[in-house]
């Protein structure tokens, strides 16, 4: 089946650092998402991206669907505490009934 | 919130017992996803439920099975626990079959001893 790889698998920032974290894939994607999970939590939907070059931001939160539309990538500007949590991505391939995730990125924020 | 409910929250079993989860989609929402995620891996797809269908699977044996109900509320039934079924397991509703934003539930987390 398709897989994605996410990278960093972790990252320690200083509060106020931008921070960059990206997915590829050998298949060809239709759709990439970016979620968030806090522990004990579900994952939270922060960005959805649908056509290949997009590049769409939420708030401090900017997401790019990569042109080869097997890859993507998400950055955070301006670090803050509240953005501690596990990011993954995730993906769907043409009429697939689930998403595909990635194994995730765990960001820490040093105050 | 995304709206989407699952109770329980946290449950332990037994290896060799059956489990029942069950999960409230967003309103208007008619499609519902089931998610497991082990401990430090993403989700991973078990299957999804359509006008009370199954609509897709997963690589999960028979003995995971679901229901949905007229209400789009939806069950995960797991017969025959193994220790290896220890993990989060999360409903995603969708607003329809096609449709690609899936909004996820806070989880329950099994534990299979």
């Amino acid at each position: 089946g398709q897989q994605l790889n996410q990278s960093p698998q972790s990252m320690f920032i200083q509060e106020g650092e931008d921070v960059s974290m990206n997915c590829t894939s050998s298949s060809i994607f239709n759709t990439w998402l970016w979620y968030k999970q806090d522990p004990g939590e579900g994952p939270v939907l922060l960005i959805a991206l649908y056509k290949a070059g997009e590049l769409t931001s939420n708030g401090r939160l900017t997401a790019q669907f990569g042109i080869t539309r097997k890859d993507s990538f998400l950055n955070i500007s301006a670090s803050i505490p509240s953005d501690v949590g596990i990011y993954f991505c995730a993906g769907r391939v043409g009429s697939a009934r689930q998403l595909t995730f990635g194994s995730g990125t765990q960001l820490t924020v040093l105050p | 919130e995304t709206g989407v409910t699952q109770s329980p929250t946290h449950l332990i079993k037994t290896r060799g017992q059956q489990v029942t989860l069950r999960c409230s989609s967003q309103s208007g929402h008619n499609t519902v996803s089931w998610y497991q995620q082990a401990l430090g891996q993403g989700p991973q797809f078990i299957f999804q439920y359509y006008r009370e269908e199954e609509n897709g699977r997963g690589n999960f044996p028979p003995r995971f099975s679901g229901l949905q109900f007229p209400n789009y509320s939806s069950e995960l039934n797991v017969n025959a626990l193994e220790l290896d079924d220890s993990a989060l397991y999360l409903c995603a509703s969708t607003p329809g079959v096609g449709d690609t934003e899936a909004f996820f539930g806070q989880g329950t987390r099994l534990t299979v001893v």
